[in-house]
């Protein structure tokens, strides 16, 4: 069974850029969350769609967005890139919202 | 709200040593319990649950208690490899006004020497 997939796997934006992350879930998991990642901030909830409706929502600015398709791929975005964004950010899918994740290997994004 | 707490790191452990990373969580209602763990470059995996109390997880020789009584789900392994380097996540999944909420621990660094 194939794990979650996360693409592209690193990505180099300037400040300002918008950025758009994909994730595939597991076959027949509906719950995608995603969580950013740094050293100081450690890892932090962003949101988590369940069967195409964000159910969750963690305290981050409307710069973030997301959304999930039928097939319960989703995606996420951010608009107006900050230095602060930069940061490893993590999908994890699971059978039903939030209980037992399993992780894709992150994107990892750097702005300048 | 909820809460892990874990213990800070980085913990530094020879080969074979006892391993215990503590941590302990506050909670609204009846959590389920977690340890996952991060390799180096990687995201994070499974490594064990627990989802009532006195239920006990393992994998891998790694075992942890859920202690209701002491709000706490402990991390341990009897003998340690330098290939469980690296980072360890207590984590909790309750219901939260209606909605499945999870909350992380900060993460403990383990670095196992030989």
């Amino acid at each position: 069974k194939a794990g979650v997939t996360q693409t592209p796997r690193y990505l180099i934006k300037t400040r300002g850029q918008q950025v758009t992350l994909s994730c595939s879930p597991i076959s027949g998991h509906r719950s995608v969350s995603w969580y950013q990642q740094t050293p100081g901030q450690g890892l932090q909830f962003l949101f988590e769609y369940f069967s195409e409706t964000q159910r969750n929502k963690g305290n981050f600015p409307g710069r973030f967005s997301g959304r999930q398709f039928s097939n319960s791929r989703s995606e996420m975005n951010v608009s107006t890139l900050e230095l602060g964004d930069s940061a490893l950010y993590l999908c994890a899918s699971s059978l039903a919202p939030l209980v037992e994740q399993f992780f894709g290997p992150g994107t990892r994004l750097t702005v300048l | 709200g909820n809460s892990v707490t874990q213990m800070e790191g980085p913990v530094t452990l020879s080969e074979e040593a006892f391993l215990t990373i503590n941590c302990t969580y506050t909670a609204t209602g009846y959590p389920s319990l977690f340890w996952y763990v991060q390799y180096p470059g990687e995201g994070l995996q499974l490594l064990l649950k627990a989802t009532k109390a006195d239920d006990k997880g393992s994998n891998k020789g790694f075992e942890a208690t859920y202690r209701k009584e002491t709000t706490s789900f402990h991390l341990e392994k009897g003998s340690v490899q330098v290939s469980d380097s690296a980072v360890y996540f207590c984590a909790l999944s309750d219901q939260v006004g209606g909605y499945q909420k999870v909350t992380f621990g900060t993460g403990t660094k383990l670095q196992v020497i030989p």
